[in-house]
């Protein structure tokens, strides 16, 4: 079946830079994508989410691109904090359960 | 505003045993949803309730696996026996209404170590 997947298992970035996590997703009838945030030992949490008929959204220090043309998502977060540390998850629908990606652990070097 | 809970939030069980996780939704929160999350992946939908009634089931192994929700709130995810490969971590997540692009509110999870 189709899936969403991930460009880097791993991105290092010192504090205070802008971090950039990139997905890749296979399904092009997929209409609306979401960003999850995974602490240690903890469920993921909401960050932002974006629908098919737009191409950017800003969040607190956040925005989401999505590029339809090449099925590209990325996730821009804006002076990275140690806080920022954790697993990000790019997830999928087609008014269907969301599939996830596999996940990009950011890593914040102090 | 109090987020989902869930217990235990660890477990160890030997294969072939038998092992239950609950959840309690945030309050007022109309589906609820059980992930199963291994290890260096994402979580996986292996069930969905709407109130009372499951609305998609289609990746739960329901040989071994079964969910409940007989009062349209708390949910029991149990799995009989259990598989070495059911080692993962069991997510529950809640969200106001259905619909796919709701936002879906996990608990810290269940981690279940199968030996």
């Amino acid at each position: 079946g189709e899936s969403v997947g991930l460009h880097l298992p791993t991105l290092s970035v010192q504090e205070g830079d802008n971090s950039i996590i990139n997905c890749a997703y296979s399904n092009s009838a997929s209409d609306y994508f979401i960003w999850y945030k995974q602490e240690s030992g903890k469920g993921p949490q909401f960050i932002i989410d974006i629908r098919s008929n737009m191409d950017k959204r800003q969040g607190q220090r956040v925005t989401v691109l999505l590029n339809k043309t090449v099925k590209h998502l990325s996730l821009q977060i804006a002076a990275t904090q140690p806080g920022d540390s954790a697993v990000y998850f790019c997830a999928e629908s087609q008014n269907t359960p969301l599939v996830f990606g596999k996940g990009t652990r950011l890593s914040v070097i102090a | 505003e109090a987020g989902v809970a869930q217990s235990p939030r660890y477990k160890i069980i030997e294969k072939r045993q038998s092992v239950a996780f609950w959840c309690n939704p945030i309050s007022g929160h109309a589906t609820l949803y059980w992930y199963q999350q291994i290890l260096g992946q994402g979580p996986k939908l292996l069930i969905q309730f709407q109130n009372n009634g499951v609305v998609d089931d289609s990746q739960l192994p329901k040989d071994r696996f079964s969910a409940e929700r007989l009062k349209g709130v708390d949910s029991t995810l149990k799995i009989q026996p259990a598989k070495l490969e059911d080692s993962a971590v069991y997510l529950c997540a809640s969200s106001l209404d259905f619909g796919w692009q709701e936002t879906q509110y996990f608990g810290p999870g269940t981690r279940l170590l199968v030996l």
